[in-house]
């Protein structure tokens, strides 16, 4: 089936220590979206990917960054985690056109120590 | 601009009696309008979505939302609740442009008792 496959599902990081989290999608949709979501809250979206523009969000920290080499794969990377970072990361997909679903990742759950 | 209020945080039915979860929105154009739901540590999976077509529209596991234009409305209907369905649902509008940027509602927790 086609899906958007993130790994890994949880990922313990130290303060401060680099880390990167991925995503794959076999859709081939052009926009990839990266959200944060912090317990009992609404998914925040962080930037996303038209083809290979990257948009930020006006206010997406500088410690987050990502890439897309490609259509199927794109990266978060946070640089300098802090426990304030901790949370659920979604990946998601879609089409270009206000019109078109997002197909959401399982997430990858992030803790910082 | 776009905006999305889920009127109820939390939503609390029993087995078998019907679920009603409302949404309110806020949109100077025809909106698309999505109802997600997320099951405790996994991701959001989409259940309807309603794009000018008709205004009564079916989705997954038995769920219907009716999109009404003059209440600026899209309340989630299922007849008959699940034990499986307990979890956090979004309402979501689209915003314009040439990506789809979601508004989420706050959510709503739906729980189900036996």
């Amino acid at each position: 089936d086609a899906m958007v496959i993130q790994n890994p599902r949880y990922q313990v990081t130290q303060f401060g220590k680099p880390v990167t989290l991925s995503c794959s999608q076999t859709l081939n949709h052009n926009v990839m979206y990266w959200y944060q979501q912090k317990s009992s809250q609404a998914p925040k979206l962080l930037f996303h990917y038209y083809d290979k523009d990257f948009n930020n969000e006006a206010d997406t920290p500088d410690n987050f960054q990502s890439r897309r080499p490609n259509t199927s794969f794109c990266f978060l990377d946070i640089r300098s985690p802090g426990l304030g970072d901790a949370a659920m990361y979604l990946c998601a997909t879609s089409r270009e056109g206000g019109w078109y679903e997002q197909y959401f990742g399982p997430g990858t759950r992030l803790t910082v120590t | 601009a776009q905006s999305v209020t889920q009127l109820d945080s939390h939503v609390s039915v029993s087995e078998g009696t019907p679920v009603l979860l409302r949404c309110n929105y806020s949109s100077s154009y025809s909106p698309s309008l999505f109802w997600y739901v997320q099951h405790p540590n996994k991701g959001l999976q989409l259940l309807l979505k309603y794009t000018s077509a008709a205004t009564l529209v079916k989705g997954i596991n038995g769920f219907e939302a009716e999109f009404k234009k003059s209440e600026t409305s899209f309340h989630l209907t299922k007849p008959s609740a699940h034990m499986s369905d307990a979890a956090e649902y979004f309402c979501v509008v689209s915003d314009s442009g040439g990506y789809n940027k979601l508004i989420f509602g706050a959510g709503t927790r739906l729980a189900v008792h036996p």
